[in-house]
């Protein structure tokens, strides 16, 4: 069964202290896996697209990386204004979407 | 650039009534997707259109609900009638072509539907 996962669910960083956000997917197959990040009352927003295992995108605290089993979204130095809801998201081969639930973060000065 | 808009924000109704959702696409873009987002089960696609036409309605849940989009600036989701389990947060998104791969989809704000 298709499916994707992220952890943790929630979590709190001190400003400054840098983390790793997971997204887990299985699919038959994989022809994207998208970050968005959603704040309260919003709709997502777009932040990175990955297509192959070894890729890697940035933007300002934030770094991407892709493998064949799972994604990390990497936040370096985080200030409080990085905290949000971060999503992941898969598109498979057959064109399905699959949104895991995504990772709460709070970052606290 | 505008955006996505839908309307309403909110909207609070009671069980049994009809419901209807709207969303006006960024203009130019092609692709229009509706997904629902609740605690539980996070964000799921339920149909998505290209170039006004449905191409796959398999996440819609029941036959209570359907989708559609006379033009290239509108579209609606409506839920006839309307039960308290379908209380959620109700997306629409758009993209360019080819969406499905290198463009990323752009979100509007929600309608947040509570079915007392």
């Amino acid at each position: 069964e298709d499916q994707v996962t992220q952890s943790p669910e929630a979590l709190r960083l001190q400003e400054g202290e840098s983390s790793s956000l997971n997204c887990s997917y299985t699919v038959s197959g994989l022809r994207g896996l998208f970050w968005y990040r959603q704040d309260p009352g919003k709709g997502p927003e777009f932040l990175f697209t990955l297509y192959s295992a070894g890729e890697e995108k940035e933007k300002e605290r934030l770094k991407a990386t892709l493998t064949k089993k799972e994604s990390f979204l990497h936040i370096t130095a985080p200030k409080p204004e990085d905290s949000a809801t971060y999503l992941c998201a898969v598109l498979s081969t057959g064109n399905q979407f699959y949104f895991g639930t995504g990772t709460s973060l709070t970052v606290i000065p | 650039d505008a955006g996505v808009i839908q309307s309403p924000r909110h909207e609070v109704t009671e069980m049994g009534q009809e419901v209807t959702l709207r969303c006006k696409p960024i203009s130019g873009h092609d692709y229009l997707f509706w997904y629902r987002q609740t605690m539980m089960r996070g964000l799921e696609l339920l149909i998505y259109f290209n170039n006004n036409v449905p191409i796959d309605d398999s996440g819609m849940p029941e036959d209570r609900f359907s989708a559609k989009m006379p033009n290239a600036s509108f579209s609606t989701l409506k839920i006839q009638p309307s039960e308290p389990r379908d209380s959620a947060v109700y997306f629409c998104a758009s993209s360019f072509s080819p969406a499905l791969s290198n463009q990323p989809q752009h979100f509007g704000d929600g309608t947040r539907l509570s079915i007392l």
